[in-house]
């Protein structure tokens, strides 16, 4: 199993709010992506970063914003939340290991996020 | 456009029978697929990858075949268990960045009945 958490994992929060989904791996990947996913949906990507203070946008717009000042921390923040944010959050990490594992991202249990 | 569809979208089977599920994908350069399975409320969990010279994998009771000429997969699932009961995901990586860009299916939800 994965070394890799997220919290909370079940959020339920007013319109206007200011949240912050935390993720953190003990496995010393470089890389860390967050992922958005709807019900019967296929993931989306939102934001990456390739190592300490990296971070980059995704496929998918998102309002949210993301840091990266330590390896193992990569929290996603939403300044505002609006009912349209309403969704799963899934973070993930990968990193050199065998050829066989090479990449192979590794999800965090995702956080339920419920805008009222 | 790179595309990864997958069939069916939904399945249910009784316990103890076998499954194949598909993957087909539009993804171009190729690098590796992988499966993955995500139990409800959970983070997907890798089960398979397979590079384009590999045209099988098998771990446990799970098989997956790629055709890299036809650009298609199946996911063979024998004996199945309860615990088989999830959402399969098709995901397929290609080469045209360091970041090796995912492109992921919307997965077959399986169901397992007693």
């Amino acid at each position: 199993e994965a070394d890799i958490y997220q919290t909370p994992r079940y959020l339920v929060i007013g319109t206007g709010k200011k949240i912050t989904l935390e993720c953190s791996q003990t496995m010393g990947h470089d890389k860390m992506y967050w992922y958005q996913q709807d019900p019967g949906m296929e993931l989306h990507l939102i934001h990456y970063s390739y190592g300490v203070n990296s971070t980059e946008k995704g496929d998918l717009s998102s309002e949210s914003t993301v840091s990266r000042i330590r390896t193992e921390h990569f929290p996603l923040t939403l300044e505002s939340a609006r009912p349209s944010h309403t969704s799963q959050y899934l973070c993930a990490s990968s990193g050199p290991t065998s050829p066989e594992t090479s990449e192979t991202q590794y999800f965090g249990p995702g956080t339920r996020l419920l805008v009222l | 456009k790179n595309q990864v569809e997958q069939s069916p979208q939904s399945l249910i089977i009784l316990e103890g029978k076998n499954c194949t599920l598909q993957c087909n994908y539009t993804v171009s350069p190729f690098s590796n697929l992988r499966w993955y399975k995500q139990d409800t409320g959970r983070g997907p969990v890798s089960l398979t990858i397979m590079t384009f010279s590999e045209n099988t994998k098998s771990n446990g009771r799970y098989t997956a075949t790629l055709d890299a000429d036809t650009k298609q997969s199946s996911l063979h699932i024998t004996a199945s268990q309860l615990s088989d009961s999830a959402s399969y995901i098709c995901v397929v990586s290609d080469r045209g960045s360091t970041l090796g860009r995912l492109y992921f299916g919307r997965g077959t939800q399986l169901t397992v009945w007693p």
